[in-house]
């Protein structure tokens, strides 16, 4: 498709579990950021890849939180040993040019039992 | 750290009603500005953004947005909005000294009536 894509859709968990988050970004696109959306919190910065660079985690709330990206494209985010707290809507977004218009998915929602 | 405030949290209006929603930042160096939508059971999409230039810039669906340098002012408007403009509002910036980050104002829920 022409968008980012994101999986699953929906997703339970139980406290203490661990999760894993896919984001497709849009083909060609070099930038991918994470960022979550809760009640409360609004939406919130995580993390985010460009190329081949280091990325910048100064958004991820807890050591419990990584992301990583294969091949340039495909990433997948983390949540080790799952709390109530985490349950929000996980979005994902990707661009591709100098101006930073970010393109985004149609998320994640993650509910911690 | 940047912050975004957008200080209508919920807005009701008939529909052929004018718009503005405010936005305002704290940050002051260089910035690149965007407002967002996002209608119910849809995902986040751009509705304008600005970068330099023209501070008035206009965006889809009949939205612009003046940006105000002197305020840290990004306000949205449109002059007659319609029932399918009942969506979410999301005000972002992107600071020169922030990566490429988005930083997000907390969201204006505007409901127009038929």
């Amino acid at each position: 498709g022409a968008g980012v894509s994101q999986s699953p859709s929906n997703k339970v968990t139980e406290k203490g579990k661990d999760v894993e988050l896919r984001c497709d970004p849009i083909s060609g696109h070099t930038a991918l950021y994470w960022y979550r959306q809760s009640l409360g919190q609004g939406l919130e910065f995580l993390i985010y890849f460009q190329g081949n660079s280091a990325p910048d985690k100064s958004g991820l709330p807890s050591d419990r939180f990584s992301a990583e990206r294969t091949g340039g494209s495909v990433s997948t985010l983390t949540i080790q040993r799952t709390q109530q707290e985490d349950s929000a809507v996980y979005l994902c977004a990707s661009s591709g040019d100098y101006y930073n218009e970010q393109f985004f998915g149609p998320g994640t929602r993650l509910t911690v039992l | 750290a940047q912050s975004v405030s957008q200080h209508n949290h919920h807005v009701i209006l008939s529909e052929a009603a004018s718009l503005e929603l405010g936005c305002n930042y704290s940050y002051g160096g260089t910035v690149n500005l965007f407002w967002y939508v996002q209608y119910p059971g849809q995902h986040l999409q751009l509705l304008l953004k600005y970068f330099s230039g023209d501070p008035l810039v206009k965006g889809i669906k009949g939205f612009e947005a003046e940006f105000i340098k002197s305020k840290f002012s990004f306000n949205l408007r449109k002059p007659s909005v319609q029932w399918s403009d009942t969506a979410e509002y999301f005000c972002a910036v992107n600071a020169d000294n922030a990566g490429n980050m988005l930083t997000f104002g907390g969201g204006t829920r505007l409901m127009v009536k038929p």
